[in-house]
């Protein structure tokens, strides 16, 4: 079974500072992993995605995020956090593309002037 | 291009009223097709999800039932709603290996 854990279910930052929200998973299988962010009373929109190419992936917004084997982790970071990153941020893992995915309890995102 | 519709965007109902939501997709043919509940502060569950025209597989036990009477669309459904199925509830799809595209969502509030 596949599995996704969040740490930290608030984080805050100033304008400006760097953005690091943290997410690792388990899985008996190579895994597909998934950054998705929401807005208030929205869908999810996709970040960026790790699906066994570059270990380092780039994003949307900014965004990119690591995949490390070793650390079974995959967090997301943001060199600059902007007001408009505010939002709630929700990390998933399936195994491929388009295979059910299993979501963290996701991180909301609070960025202050 | 492909584009997910779902609707209402909106809902307040009484407990013990029926439910229907709908979730049409265009542009792509055989979808996967998805139902997830967001409750409030909490992450996302996988309902229901669907590999073809009337395969419906189901995660969790529920006073939910979805169908999928075409190839495009998937149709959540409740005979009677109990409070605690309020909630945020999303439709998706995926065809390729981009993963999940979801829908703008469902805000249903049962009073």
């Amino acid at each position: 079974a596949q599995s996704v854990t969040q740490l930290g279910s608030h984080v805050s930052v100033s304008e400006g500072a760097l953005v690091l929200l943290r997410c690792n998973y388990s899985s008996s299988v190579p895994p597909y992993l998934f950054w998705y962010v929401q807005y208030p009373n929205q869908g999810l929109q996709l970040l960026l995605k790790y699906t066994s190419a570059a270990t380092l992936v780039k994003g949307i917004n900014g965004f990119e995020a690591e995949f490390k084997k070793s650390e079974t982790s995959f967090h997301l970071t943001k060199p600059s956090a902007h007001m408009s990153d505010a939002a709630e941020y929700f990390c998933a893992v399936s195994s491929s593309g388009f295979q059910k995915l299993v979501f963290g309890t996701g991180t909301r995102l609070l960025v202050s002037p | 291009s492909q584009t997910i519709h779902q609707w209402p965007a909106t809902l307040v109902q009484p407990v013990g009223s029926p439910l229907s939501l709908e979730c049409t997709v265009e542009g792509t043919s055989n979808p996967n097709l998805y139902w997830y509940r967001q409750a409030a502060g909490r992450g996302l569950q996988l309902l229901f999800y669907s590999v073809g025209i009337g395969q419906i597989s189901s995660e969790v036990p529920q006073n939910l039932s979805a169908s999928r009477p075409q190839d495009r669309q998937f149709i959540l459904s409740s005979k009677k709603l109990l409070l605690s199925d309020s909630g945020f509830y999303l439709c998706a799809w995926s065809a390729t290996d981009y993963g999940y595209t979801f829908g703008s969502g469902t805000r249903l509030t049962v009073v």
